[in-house]
């Protein structure tokens, strides 16, 4: 019962570069979230799914892309980073609409050299 | 625009004694208010939640405390232990769809013996 999985774990890249994170949940949520963690600013959403083949923007979208071609998978894109990306990255999902906590992945730390 | 302001920024508690975190929202459709829970390289997670139908939620020694006229609403730690020292967001959302957590900045809690 793994709950939410997210890979790499740590990243480095250089200014320019692309990547992409990964995120797994078995549990059948139907609603995925990526937030970003920096210090002092808490944890600030950047986009979401409410089911499979869905994505809306959250409150910092800009420089990301995110997919949800599977209803357990949900990526996140980067498509040309910048040192400001740097950041701790957390998947998370719940199964329905508010009322459930949200169960988080252990989170990536990545770092745009 | 920071729609959930959260209080103190850090706070240092001697074994025993009370903490005490603060949180404060502007948006009033939000109606679920969660307490998230971090320890240093895990995920976020869910610790006590309250809706705003009641003014107060206790769960062990974790206690929300819930003002819906003040738009205020904090969380009390009670005998507090070294095993506590975590950082500790607060949450809040509308429960409909599409529903989103919007998080505090984080306090930072230290337990001291």
């Amino acid at each position: 019962n793994a709950g939410v999985t997210q890979t790499p774990k740590f990243r480095v890249l250089k200014t320019g570069q692309s990547m992409t994170l990964l995120c797994a949940q078995d549990m059948n949520h139907e609603y995925m979230y990526w937030y970003r963690q920096d210090p002092g600013m808490g944890l600030r959403l950047i986009h979401y799914s409410v089911g499979e083949g869905t994505t809306a923007k959250g409150e910092v979208p800009d420089g990301y892309n995110v997919s949800r071609l599977k209803k357990q998978n949900f990526l996140l894109g980067l498509e040309s980073a910048a040192p400001s990306q740097t950041s701790v990255y957390f998947c998370a999902s719940t199964f329905s609409a508010g009322i459930y906590g949200y169960t988080f992945g252990s989170g990536t730390r990545l770092t745009v050299v | 625009q920071q729609q959930v302001k959260q209080s103190p920024q850090s706070l240092i508690v001697q074994k025993g004694g009370i903490s005490i975190i603060n949180c404060a929202y502007e948006n009033t459709a939000f109606d679920y208010f969660p307490w998230y829970q971090q320890f240093p390289g895990k995920g976020p997670a869910l610790l006590i939640a309250i809706r705003p139908d009641v003014s107060e939620k206790k769960e062990g020694r974790f206690t929300i405390s819930f003002n819906k006229s003040a738009k205020q609403f904090s969380l009390h730690i009670m005998d507090s232990q070294p095993g506590d020292s975590a950082t500790y967001f607060c949450a809040a959302t509308t429960t409909g769809t599409a529903s989103k957590l919007t998080f505090g900045t984080g306090t930072r809690l230290q337990v001291t013996l």
